[in-house]
């Protein structure tokens, strides 16, 4: 089966960088995603590892160590409308032709003035 | 424009009816997906579909059904509403490309009283 763990409740101010880390315990999986969902809104997608490193895109990059079961989402030069939920995705294996993900809990970020 | 579409986006109905929650895509997405997610709480799979008249069962236990007759279609429709069906469902797809990048859908909130 699969586990994702992120912390609940991340806080940070303005213009700062914060760090949102995934660990998980699957057997096996493709990719790392993650996923911003504003409060009332859909969820959207961010980011994808598919091999161990950093993905930069923007303010946004995110980090994946197989080998360490971790991966994280860093976002710098933080701004108000990046107070949000944040949820790590994998996709397992075994799963091809359905593309089934297993989301982890969700970090809510709040970012303060 | 390509896009997800849900309706309706808001439903407040008496216990026992039955009720259908629509969901199109115009991506020509293969893989379709139900999710189940009451506020600030993690997302649960409820259904997911990878092609026409493919459908199975997510990870978490649902009392609905959903059909996939046409690909771009995928309703869910819960025959007898219960107070415990309250809830945001969101429903999303993702098509060939190896990120499984899932496209969300805005959402029906719905309240059964």
């Amino acid at each position: 089966g699969q586990s994702l763990e992120q912390p609940s409740e991340v806080t940070a101010v303005e213009g700062a960088i914060v760090q949102i880390n995934c660990t998980y315990q699957t057997s096996g999986f493709y990719g790392l995603s993650w996923y911003q969902q504003h409060d009332g809104g859909a969820p959207t997608f961010l980011s994808y590892n598919a091999l161990d490193g950093l993905e930069e895109t923007g303010r946004f990059s995110s980090f994946l160590s197989r080998s360490d079961s971790y991966g994280y989402l860093l976002l710098q030069e933080l701004q108000m409308k990046d107070s949000a939920s944040y949820f790590c995705a994998v996709r397992p294996w075994g799963n091809t032709n359905a593309g089934k993900s297993t989301f982890g809990d969700g970090t809510t970020l709040t970012v303060k003035p | 424009e390509a896009d997800i579409y849900q309706t309706p986006r808001y439903l407040v109905i008496g216990t026992g009816k039955k009720i259908t929650l629509e969901c199109s895509q115009t991506m020509g997405h293969d893989k379709m997906y139900w999710y189940q997610q009451d506020p600030g709480m993690e997302l649960h799979l409820i259904h997911y579909s990878y092609g026409v008249n493919s459908t199975e069962k997510g990870d978490l236990s649902s009392e609905s059904t959903v059909s996939r007759i046409r690909t771009e279609h995928f309703p869910l429709t819960l025959e007898s509403a219960r107070p415990s069906h309250t809830s945001q469902y969101l429903c999303a797809s993702s098509g060939q490309g190896s990120y499984n990048e899932q496209f969300f859908g805005p959402g029906t909130r719905l309240t059964v009283l």
